[in-house]
């Protein structure tokens, strides 16, 4: 199963809302990061929040990470049009052995900002 | 600096062919990795590399699949006699080191005819 689910799988917002976004996972892990994509695009990586945090702010972003639900929350602030995108959490696991730092991908939230 | 480079950006092979998918890390990055997305779906590992290493391959289909990173040159993944099912889009990332945030590439968009 799917160590990264996210929810909602679609947020559809106005510009000037804010969004969040819901990402659970099942293992122990190092770090959980948050990426970025636009449509038929790489991946940009947004912020990274290590196990033993709690909160991180990068701008109009703001992690959460709670460790004993096995959950995290981005939100973005003050949303733009620009903001439209696919989001997806990733955790780097430390259960069962050296991770190396691959990543573990939910399936993603698709984020629309409409104007 | 140029961040990580993928090529080619779209590849079209039939039944049968083999793909090479070609991937670039960003300068002074000396981990390797490589992921593939199928449509709608997030991304799923393949296989980590360090230079002339593979060190967890262990998202590698067993069979068709391989990947190499020499000590001079790309990393390259080699899908050798391709199906339908392969066709995906196929993410290289790098990191100066295992465990911080990874830098991705453009992707290599695969379709198997």
């Amino acid at each position: 199963s799917q160590q990264g689910e996210e929810d909602p799988q679609a947020l559809s917002i106005q510009e000037g809302e804010n969004a969040t976004m819901n990402c659970s996972y099942k293992t122990s892990i190092n770090n959980l990061q948050w990426y970025r994509q636009n449509s038929g695009r790489g991946l940009v990586h947004l912020i990274l929040i290590r196990s033993n945090e709690r909160e991180k702010h990068s701008g109009r972003l703001r992690v959460t990470l709670d460790t004993s639900k096995k959950s995290s929350s981005l939100l973005i602030t003050a949303s733009r049009a620009a903001d439209t995108a696919s989001y997806f959490c990733a955790t780097d696991d430390n259960a069962g052995g050296t991770s190396y730092g691959k990543l573990t991908f939910g399936q993603g939230t698709i984020l629309t900002v409409h104007p | 600096n140029a961040g990580v480079m993928q090529n080619p950006r779209h590849l079209v092979r039939r039944r049968g062919q083999e793909a090479r998918l070609r991937c670039s890390p960003m300068k002074g990055h000396s981990h390797v990795y490589w992921y593939r997305q199928l449509p709608e779906e997030g991304l799923k590992f393949m296989v980590y590399l360090q230079k002339e290493n593979i060190i967890d391959e262990s998202g590698m289909p067993k069979e068709r699949f391989s990947a190499e990173f020499p000590k001079e040159g790309p990393s390259i993944l080699r899908i050798q006699q391709v199906v339908r099912g392969d066709s995906a889009a196929y993410f290289c990332a790098s990191s100066p080191g295992a465990g911080g945030p990874h830098i991705f590439g453009p992707g290599t968009r695969l379709t198997v005819l």
